[in-house]
């Protein structure tokens, strides 16, 4: 298994909504990370988690929470989210203790109305 | 501040030709580097990378070129197929262990049939 599959792959919430945003890896990877890329832009870091820690958060808002709860799970929850972060959410993993590069997921594109 | 730059927003070449994709970065520290190839409602599709000990790397009708002094890469594509109409994005990296990537913001190629 070579993909990170990423669920759902659109999502329509409302501000005052609560979802989750899921990502899984089967390849043994223990570095995994949650990109936001707006249209005509290129992927912007938000989080990265390796041994299933958060190691780095790029200032990302609070209403963006993720969790990692095994070494092949990445939840991203959302909750009282605005317009303006309607985006594609990708998710990606790699192995650790190399800048080799990442798999990406398809995305789940989030439209907040 | 961008610190890795594709200036060029779009490209269009004919089949059969070479294609020629160029990327510039400015942290001397960045020392990995990646290409990836993004179609529409889709996530990023590795195609190759390059690290600073070497100044050409190549897979199949891929060839990346990286010249340290200038910091500068380029992505050619030998010959160009109209299957290779995307998104291209350069990434770049320090291979320090924080596994972050910075993204440029991508380069739109049309092969024309």
């Amino acid at each position: 298994d070579t993909e990170v599959t990423q669920t759902p792959k659109h999502l329509v919430m409302g501000m005052t909504n609560k979802k989750s945003l899921k990502c899984e890896q089967h390849m043994g990877h223990r570095a995994m990370y949650w990109y936001k890329q707006k249209a005509k832009k290129p992927p912007e870091l938000m989080f990265v988690y390796s041994y299933e820690k958060l190691s780095i958060n790029e200032s990302v808002p609070s209403r963006f929470s993720p969790e990692c709860p095994n070494s092949s799970l990445l939840n991203l929850h959302l909750h009282a989210l605005q317009p303006e972060d309607s985006a594609l959410y990708l998710c990606a993993s790699s192995p650790t203790g190399t800048a080799k590069g990442y798999t990406f997921g398809s995305g789940t594109r989030l439209t907040v109305v | 501040d961008q610190q890795v730059k594709q200036n060029s927003p779009s490209l269009s070449v004919q089949e059969g030709r070479i294609s020629i994709l160029n990327c510039d970065y400015t942290n001397s520290m960045f020392d990995y580097f990646l290409w990836y190839k993004k179609y529409p409602a889709e996530g990023p599709t590795f195609l190759i990378s390059i690290s600073s000990i070497k100044d050409k790397n190549e897979d199949g009708r891929f060839t990346v070129f990286l010249n340290k002094s200038a910091k500068h890469l380029s992505l050619h594509i030998v010959p160009s197929q109209p299957g290779d109409s995307a998104v291209y994005f350069c990434a770049a990296s320090a291979a320090s262990g924080t596994y972050k990537y910075i993204f440029g913001t991508g380069t739109r190629l049309k092969v024309l049939a």
